[in-house]
């Protein structure tokens, strides 16, 4: 059974940081882009960012550009998003996905960390 | 800022059909492969429609969708009260060079 689980979210201050983190099980980790989509308290969903197979070549939104970093460890199953100088805007749940293709679906969805930025 | 345009909400008594409309343009829509995805309140989305129209094992054949040149539409035949929850469209763009989403649609059971 594919299971993503995330962890790490929690409150933050602005300008800030924390680490998410998502375990992988129940698949070849190595073998799937992964990707990262957050939802804002009561509104829509928005890609974030996606990394390929090695974790040699990423893709950020505008919004989080220059900000935040994501990375994955093969070996480990797992799969991070470093969130560094955090805005209230920032505020919502995390989900870790998993896709066959770049371009392809998000056919699994981890269950989602909730970050908080409030001072 | 979703680049996909779907209606707020629609809705439908038991046994109806429920049509949900995705509006986008000829970067993304026009000329990619759209999806579909079900999110119950508190859960997270899961995948409903992949490849415009194919149902991953699971999905009940009263789910299905379709596309046409710029738009794609997800029908829900048969109503039933646990198709209550919030639908999103999805397709990746070729300008912004990532995937995109809907609006969302509340699905309300009267």
């Amino acid at each position: 059974e594919v299971q993503l689980v995330e962890s790490g979210g929690g409150l933050v201050q602005p300008g800030g940081s924390l680490r998410l983190s998502c375990a992988a099980s129940g698949f070849t980790f190595s073998s799937y882009v992964m990707s990262w989509v957050r939802q804002a308290p009561g509104k829509g969903l928005q890609w974030v960012s996606t990394i390929n197979l090695s974790g040699g070549t990423t893709s950020y939104a505008d919004s989080v550009k220059g900000r935040f970093t994501i990375s994955r460890d093969n070996s480990k199953n797992t799969l991070y998003l470093q969130m560094n100088s955090l805005r209230a805007e920032d505020t919502a749940i995390y989900y870790c996905v998993r896709e066959l293709l770049w371009f392809g679906e998000f056919d699994y969805w981890g269950q989602g960390a909730l970050v908080t930025v409030s001072s | 800022q979703s680049v996909l345009t779907q209606p707020p909400s629609a809705s439908g008594t038991p046994g109806q059909r429920v049509t949900i409309s995705c509006s986008g343009s000829s970067s993304n829509i026009g000329s990619n492969y759209v999806y579909w995805y079900q999110q119950f309140p508190g859960t997270a989305p899961t995948l409903l429609i992949f490849r415009n129209n194919q149902r991953p094992s699971g999905v009940p054949d009263r789910f299905s969708a379709s596309k046409s040149d710029t738009s794609a539409s997800l029908a829900i035949s048969g109503l039933r009260s646990e198709d209550e929850a919030d639908y999103y469209c999805a397709a990746w763009d070729d300008s912004l060079r990532h995937q995109v989403f809907g609006t969302g649609t509340k699905v309300t059971v009267l």
